[in-house]
């Protein structure tokens, strides 16, 4: 597609529940990255895919939190048993190379509220 | 471990004057140095960016930002603010020669208000 898409914009879910938050890259983008930004708090990296390395998982603040990316192109980002501090926007990005010289293309986020 | 530390987490501008946003960072090899700019309900967009070579590096909009070595910082000017900048801008760093490939670290962000 022309740009990143990331779908649902917006998610409400009871605290204890699972969501999954989906991102569509731009075709071709070989790398792609998921991102967590609350309110003060900047941008934290949680995961990292490039190609078909395995991913860097370095970033995910717990066990609850997971990701896949099926056929080196959509990705699922999965937060188990959501707890209110989940409350963020999460933002998805790719880029062509590994975003060092040109920088990501980032979706517009899914704003998550855990009640 | 690199880091990115952006002072003010808010800025207060009157239109037609100087923006000045403040970055500094901390790497140990050569970094890579971008600024982003998000909008409202939207996603981050690159406004500018430093790779190697020239060391001041002209955006879109109006902005650009220098690379200097010895202060670590990476400040983003525009000479006349608009209504239109008001917004929430970012700096981030990534190292140069990484072979892993590490994801851009990024500062806490901070918002710009511009008032008529």
């Amino acid at each position: 597609g022309a740009g990143v898409s990331q779908s649902p914009s917006n998610k409400v879910t009871e605290k204890g529940k699972d969501v999954e938050l989906r991102c569509d890259p731009i075709s071709g983008h070989t790398a792609l990255y998921w991102y967590r930004q609350s309110l003060g708090q900047g941008l934290e990296f949680l995961i990292y895919f490039q190609g078909n390395s395995a991913p860097d998982k370095s970033g995910l603040p717990s066990d609850r939190f997971s990701a896949e990316r099926t056929g080196g192109s959509v990705s699922t980002l999965t937060i188990q048993r959501t707890q209110q501090e989940d409350s963020a926007v999460y933002l998805c990005a790719s880029s062509l190379d590994r975003g060092r010289v040109k920088g990501y293309t980032f979706g517009s986020g899914t704003r998550l509220t855990v009640v | 471990a690199q880091s990115v530390t952006q002072l003010g987490s808010h800025v207060s501008v009157s239109e037609g004057a100087l923006v000045l946003l403040r970055c500094n960072y901390s790497s140990s090899v050569p970094p890579y140095l971008f600024w982003y700019v998000q909008y409202p309900n939207q996603g981050l967009q690159l406004l500018l960016k430093y790779t190697t070579g020239a060391t001041l590096v002209k955006g879109i909009n109006g902005f650009e930002a220098e690379f200097k070595k010895s202060e670590t910082s990476f400040h983003l000017t525009k000479p006349s603010a608009h209504m239109s900048d008001a917004a929430e801008y970012f700096c981030a760093v990534s190292d140069q020669g990484s072979q892993a490939g590490t994801a851009l670290i990024f500062g806490k962000g901070t918002t710009l208000s511009v008032s008529s």
